[in-house]
């Protein structure tokens, strides 16, 4: 069946270093894959896109990676800043035969000051 | 500026007790979408207009309604709500379904709580 999987486990990092975090997939193949940030009891904020044949975006402070051998997505957020700490969601949209689109459970982070 | 607005942000509803939640958006998209969320959990869809199209998703309970009067305005309707049904209610646009390079422009959400 097809999974998305994020870490479900809270990241915890420092001030001013690098955030990465994981979006993995499985019998899935998705045309594009989205991430967005959620805070509580808020609705998700739309933040980037990478298209299957793309290998890295960035905006700003935020750079997104796309592995379709691997089957992951890496999202880094350089130089984090406590306001960064929040749930970050990725969604896989699949375009082949049936329109499929597929959230992760989303992994929080919380940047220290 | 343009967004998604939903109302009530709370509703509290007896068990079996109709409820309605609604949604409104102002950037003219063509789709709108209703989520289910739990706590911790990833939004689950439940259907999506598009344009006046209705799609259910093949798990969705037959208690859960849906109505597109017009582009702006959607409405989720709980027909006899149960406890499972307690969860935050995500009301989502897009110009396109899948929402391309834009994503899914997202409301407040309602919080049901059933009693």
């Amino acid at each position: 069946s097809q999974k998305i999987e994020q870490n479900s486990e809270a990241l915890n990092i420092q001030e001013g270093k690098t955030a990465t975090l994981t979006c993995n997939y499985t019998n899935y193949s998705p045309a594009y894959l989205q991430w967005y940030r959620q805070d509580p009891g808020r609705g998700p904020v739309f933040l980037l896109l990478i298209r299957e044949n793309e290998k890295e975006k960035r905006k700003e402070r935020l750079k997104v990676t796309f592995d379709t051998t691997l089957k992951q997505s890496l999202f880094h957020i350089t130089a984090s800043q406590p306001a960064d700490s929040a749930t970050y969601l990725c969604a896989l949209v699949s375009t082949s035969g049936t329109y499929k689109y597929i959230f992760g459970t989303g992994t929080r982070l919380k940047v220290l000051a | 500026d343009a967004m998604v607005i939903q109302n009530p942000r709370y509703q509290v509803t007896q068990f079996g007790k109709p409820v309605t939640l609604s949604c409104s958006q102002t950037l003219n998209h063509n789709v709108m979408y209703w989520y289910q969320q739990k706590s911790s959990q990833a939004p689950k869809l439940l259907f999506h207009y598009y344009d006046k199209d209705f799609n259910n998703e093949a798990d969705t309970p037959d208690n859960f309604q849906s109505r597109r009067p017009n582009t702006s305005f959607c409405f989720l309707d709980i027909r006899s709500p149960g406890l499972g049904d307690a969860a935050m209610y995500l009301c989502a646009t897009s110009r396109v379904p899948g929402g391309a390079n834009y994503g899914y422009t997202f409301g407040s959400g309602t919080r049901l709580t059933v009693v």
